[in-house]
């Protein structure tokens, strides 16, 4: 099985601008999540994804939107970027729902 | 409230045993004990979970006290590559929503 991977590494962005993240999970995984993880903090769970249909939502706002395709990638997209929303964001994948979690190694983001 | 708590900071020698408490006063009946574990510069990487029954598997063992009020993460012989933050997570089962703490960063020396 090939691991999950995110792209880019590492982004700089202006406040007020729109980034989108993506995240390939591991084949035959119907379901993936996005975390933030600000620096110190564990990561808080921003949405899931099951089988391209939105699954559960954490407490962010709108501007924070997904997509997952059925080819097992998924984007994170964040509008009118905030200098808050500077953080490493996380997507894992999973069989199903409920089933445990693979990590990517995140795609930092700092907003200035 | 699905918080648990955990000490900020542990250390260990290598090749000794680790234990890692966690609390979860509050927990339900139904809600699992999720153990992840992150390396400097990566994800989370999962490591155990269990419901009632103490749990083994190749990375470890986890011990649930009989009132499910807290559990113990059991690392038999750390080494150096164990050095990481260890998040003690309940999963409440709603969608796999995994909410995570600040964990206990856990030191090994030589």
């Amino acid at each position: 099985e090939t691991g999950v991977t995110q792209s880019p590494t590492h982004l700089i962005k202006t406040r007020g601008q729109q980034v989108t993240l993506r995240c390939s999970s591991q084949s035959g995984h119907n379901t993936v999540s996005w975390y933030q993880q600000a620096l110190g903090q564990g990561p808080q769970f921003i949405f899931q994804y099951y089988r391209e249909e939105e699954n559960g939502r954490g407490n962010f706002p709108p501007r924070f939107s997904g997509l997952q395709f059925p080819n097992y990638s998924s984007e994170l997209n964040v509008n009118a970027l905030e200098l808050d929303d500077s953080a490493l964001y996380l997507c894992a994948s999973s069989r199903e729902p409920n089933d445990e979690q693979y990590f990517g190694p995140g795609t930092r983001l700092t907003v200035t | 409230d699905a918080k648990t708590t955990q000490p900020n900071s542990m250390e260990s020698n290598e090749e000794e045993p680790v234990h890692l408490p966690c609390n979860h006063s509050t927990i339900s009946g139904t809600d699992y004990i999720h153990w992840y574990r992150q390396l400097p510069s990566q994800g989370p990487e999962y490591v155990i979970h269990g419901l009632t029954s103490n749990v083994n598997n190749r990375m470890a063992s986890l011990a649930i006290a009989e009132d499910r009020k807290s559990s113990t993460l059991i690392l038999h012989r750390a080494t150096l590559r164990d050095a990481a933050v260890y998040y003690c997570i309940r999963d409440t089962g709603t969608a796999s929503k995994l909410t995570f703490g600040t964990g206990t960063r856990l030191q090994v020396t030589l």
